[in-house]
């Protein structure tokens, strides 16, 4: 039983284009959701965390939907600097907590 | 910024050999974790550490491992009695419970191992 599950893409896109990555998670006790980002053999960055209400920050949304236990990240206006694996990550509570990953869904952004 | 630093960035070790990886997490950061990454496959977390204790450990975390921290600001992470796949990258990370959504964790560079 996969815990994160992702789409592993690639997602080839051109400069300038909106894409969206989707993630379903299986413990509906997971309380905290993130997405980052890892560069080819680096260490993973937080991107955003994912708040219930759903959250922006810049060319980045994310949303949440406990009910499907399905989270989302749409980036818009993409850079070839966004090429990259995102990583769907989650966490059982609100506090201290390890955190499940997915395999990443690869974004490569052409010119 | 403040960051989370791992040596060495590589180690190569004979199979059989003992090694120890080295991080240095956020200062006032409280709550410590190894995860590692097999080449190709997810991010697993292997175990967590909080007041000079582990909290959690995975089934991955066998008595081959051991973690400590030696003083106030390293923490570290034995393999005894390498194996081959024991080979990956070695994520430490550190957090602290003050992200209003839950534990904004921050790796470091990592450790890539090559056991041969």
């Amino acid at each position: 039983r996969k815990e994160v599950e992702q789409d592993p893409g690639p997602f080839n896109v051109p400069e300038g284009a909106t894409v969206a990555f989707n993630c379903t998670y299986s413990n509906s006790a997971s309380q905290s959701f993130f997405w980052y980002r890892q560069d080819c053999r680096k260490e993973p960055k937080l991107l955003m965390s994912v708040y219930s209400s759903g959250n922006e920050d810049g060319r980045f949304t994310a949303q949440l939907n406990r009910a499907s236990q399905y989270i989302s990240l749409l980036i818009r206006d993409s850079k070839l600097s966004d090429s990259a694996t995102y990583l769907c990550v989650v966490s059982m509570n609100s506090g201290y907590s390890t955190l499940t990953f997915g395999k990443g869904t690869m974004l490569l952004v052409s010119p | 910024e403040p960051e989370v630093t791992q040596t060495p960035s590589h180690q190569v070790t004979q199979m059989g050999q003992e090694v120890i990886l080295r991080c240095v997490p956020i200062s006032n950061h409280l709550y410590f974790y190894w995860y590692r990454q097999i080449l190709g496959q997810k991010v697993e977390f292997l175990v967590s550490f909080y007041n000079n204790e582990i909290s959690e450990k995975s089934e991955i975390f066998d008595d081959q491992f051991s973690v400590e921290r030696p003083d106030g600001s390293n923490f570290t992470l034995k393999i005894r009695s390498t194996k081959l796949e024991d080979s990956a990258m070695y994520f430490c990370a550190s957090s602290d419970v003050s992200g209003t959504v839950g534990p904004e964790a921050f790796f470091g560079q990592g450790t890539r191992l090559t056991v041969v």
